[in-house]
Parts: structure tokens; C-alpha cells; sequence
């Protein structure tokens, strides 16, 4: 069966400084991966997809992730957090049904 | 595009009382998803539609709980009778062709259903 293992529950950053949330998958071969941002009381949206085409995927706001196979990673990063980065982030693996990480929640400090 | 559109937002009821949760997918989605979310467990698929038509309905923790999916712009998620327990934000969310690489999960604003 399919999971994606997000390493980091909490990742808190200083603003201006470099993003890193970290997601494993697992799978017997390669499979779509999205990202996803919670903000408070809101529902999930989409950041960016892997769908094979490249290995480095660039989505909404600065936000990019790389899909390496050999560590069946795909890490979420952005070159400067900006406060209204905060909030919870997912990894996800997109087949049927879609498999949600535990989720990452992103702190900036000013 | 309006998006997905959940009602109401915010849900506080006895338990014991039967609660109704409403969905408006995305115009021309053909599938149609319940989420819950809690801190302890995250987020788990309840159970999705394809053309109105439920596909997988293992994720709803019992009979208290049924949706339906009458026509192609509405759906329900009832509860009856509620419990503490299912205090939860319940999300619905919408795609189109599901499945593929390029058919991400469009999500409504949530319920936050509290029951005392």
C-alpha cells in the first residue's frame, strides 16, 4: 500500500530564512505527489503536483519541491519564508484513494 | 468559479441530535469527496462519489453516519444520532477525472461540527 511520511510535525523558521519540510514516500512505483497548504480555518489547496514531467516542480507562492527517486523523497522548499507562509502543510500521494500525511505545521517568526 | 461550497460553517448541537452537512462541488467535477479532520487521527476519506454514484463508503466509522448524493451540485454528510466523539472539521472536496496525474482535490472551507 502507498504512504507518504512527512518527518517534521512542526518546522518554525525565522522570516527571510530558507524553508525545508521534508516528505518520504512509499511506493512500488512512481506516483503522482501533491502538496497541500492549510491556512486557519480553511480548507486545503493545492501548492504543486508531481506528475513526472520534471523532477523539480515549482507551484504557488515561491513554494518548489524535487521528486528524487533514489531517496523516494519529494521536500517542500521555498528560498524565504514570508509570515503568511504559516500555516499546515501536506504531503500527499495521489492515487486511489488519495493518502494524506500527518501534516507539517510551518511557524515564521518575525 | 465559486468553488467548493460547504454549509454551515460552524455546527454546535446536542448529542443525540441528527446534524446535516451540506456540499456544493465545483461545477462539472465528476467526483466528490468527505474528509474528516481531527488532531488525534488527521485527515480520513469517509467516503467519495463518481457521478453521484458512492464509490468507496469504508472510511465511515458507522452507521450513524450516511451521505447521499442526489444530483451532481449537492451532496449531504448526516450524522444521526451525533456523539462527542464526532466533534470534527468535515471537509468536502470535488475533482474532475480523479485518478490521473493532473486531477487534484479542489476543498471546501470546512464544517467545524462541535457536539456537547
Amino acid at each position: 500500500a502507498q504512504s507518504v511520511t512527512q518527518l517534521d510535525s512542526h518546522v518554525s523558521v525565522s522570516e527571510g530564512t530558507p524553508v525545508l519540510l521534508r516528505c518520504n514516500y512509499s511506493s512500488s512505483y512512481s506516483p503522482s505527489l501533491f502538496w497541500y497548504v492549510q491556512h486557519p480555518n480553511k480548507g486545503l489547496q493545492l501548492l504543486l503536483k508531481y506528475t513526472s514531467a520534471a523532477t523539480l516542480v515549482k507551484g504557488i507562492n515561491g513554494f518548489e519541491a524535487e521528486f528524487k527517486k533514489s531517496e523516494t523523497s519529494f521536500h517542500l522548499t521555498k528560498p524565504s519564508a514570508h509570515m503568511s507562509d504559516a500555516a499546515e502543510y501536506f504531503c500527499v500521494s495521489g492515487n486511489t484513494p488519495l493518502v494524506f500525511g500527518k501534516g507539517t505545521r510551518l511557524s515564521v517568526i518575525a | 468559479d465559486a468553488g467548493v461550497i460547504q454549509s454551515p460553517r460552524h455546527e454546535v448541537t446536542e448529542m443525540g441530535q441528527e446534524v446535516t452537512l451540506r456540499c456544493k462541488p465545483i461545477s462539472g467535477h465528476d467526483y466528490l469527496f468527505w474528509y474528516r479532520q481531527t488532531m488525534m487521527r488527521g485527515l480520513e476519506l469517509l467516503i467519495y462519489f463518481n457521478n453521484n454514484v458512492p464509490i468507496d463508503d469504508s472510511g465511515m466509522p458507522e452507521d450513524r453516519f450516511s451521505a447521499k448524493m442526489p444530483n451532481a451540485s449537492f451532496s449531504t454528510l448526516k450524522i444521526q444520532p451525533s456523539e462527542p466523539r464526532d466533534s470534527a472539521v468535515y471537509f468536502c472536496a470535488s475533482s474532475f477525472n480523479y485518478g490521473t496525474a493532473n486531477s487534484p482535490l479542489h476543498f471546501g472551507n470546512g464544517t467545524r461540527l462541535t457536539v456537547t
